[in-house]
């Protein structure tokens, strides 16, 4: 069956870095795009973009330029969120979810990661 | 906050019709998907299209729009859809994906 899964939670003091991996498998990779979803504890889901997994490009939401990185590695049907210069304020569920239609809705998600960002 | 505006709770007697709606300017042009969040899960599609159901979704769950709101409905509501529900939007203008804040269903 289609199925993301992805790393496991992170505990990270402030200014560190952290990569979360996304690996889908029961579909082809490169047919659909994966987004990135933020859920802080206790509050709604928040869009960071998404990547083209045909040409890599990624697309990134308003707030979430600069220190958040898209990235992928077709081989292994992976994808990648890094984040850099963590603050505490990073802390959420990051999920990853694969894209369909043209005005786009979201299945499967990954199960999501736990970055908690303190020191 | 959010682009699509949800109402915070929603109450239901279990075997009862639960509504959620989701407005926003436009909405009908947009269409909407809606996903349910049972506590220490993520995210599952219940919706898509305003009205399609995924497989495996219990007939229940239906889904309409018009007039700038679209809805949720649960008929004959079951203990187990006690959850927080989001309504999901592509605002082609913006090239953006948006979600609403969120409703907690309550079956009591």
């Amino acid at each position: 069956q289609v199925q993301l899964v992805q790393s496991g939670s992170e505990l990270k003091k402030p200014g560190a870095s952290v990569k979360v991996s996304c690996k889908a498998s029961g579909y082809t990779f490169t047919d659909n795009a994966l987004n990135w979803v933020r859920q802080a504890p206790g509050q709604g889901l928040e869009w960071m973009g998404w990547i083209n997994t045909n040409s890599g490009t990624p697309t990134y939401a308003q707030g979430f330029t600069g220190r958040f990185v898209f990235s992928l590695d077709t081989s292994v049907s992976t994808a990648y969120l890094h984040i850099s210069s963590l603050k505490t304020e990073d802390t959420a569920f990051y999920y990853c979810a694969r894209e369909r239609g043209r005005k786009p809705w979201f299945d499967p998600w990954g199960q999501g990661t736990l970055v908690a960002v303190s020191s | 906050s959010h682009d699509l505006t949800q109402p915070p709770s929603v109450s239901v007697s279990p075997g009862r019709t639960a509504t959620i709606t989701c407005s926003a300017d436009q909405l009908e042009f947009r269409t909407a998907a809606w996903y349910q969040q049972r506590p220490g899960q993520s995210p599952v599609l219940v919706i898509f299209q305003d009205t399609k159901r995924p497989s495996g979704i219990p007939e229940r769950f239906s889904g309409s729009n018009s007039e700038n709101t679209a809805t949720l409905t649960i008929s004959g509501t079951q203990a187990m859809d006690e959850a927080d529900y989001y309504c999901q939007a592509w605002d082609s203008s913006s090239a953006k994906v948006v979600f609403g804040g969120g409703t907690k269903l309550t079956v009591l």
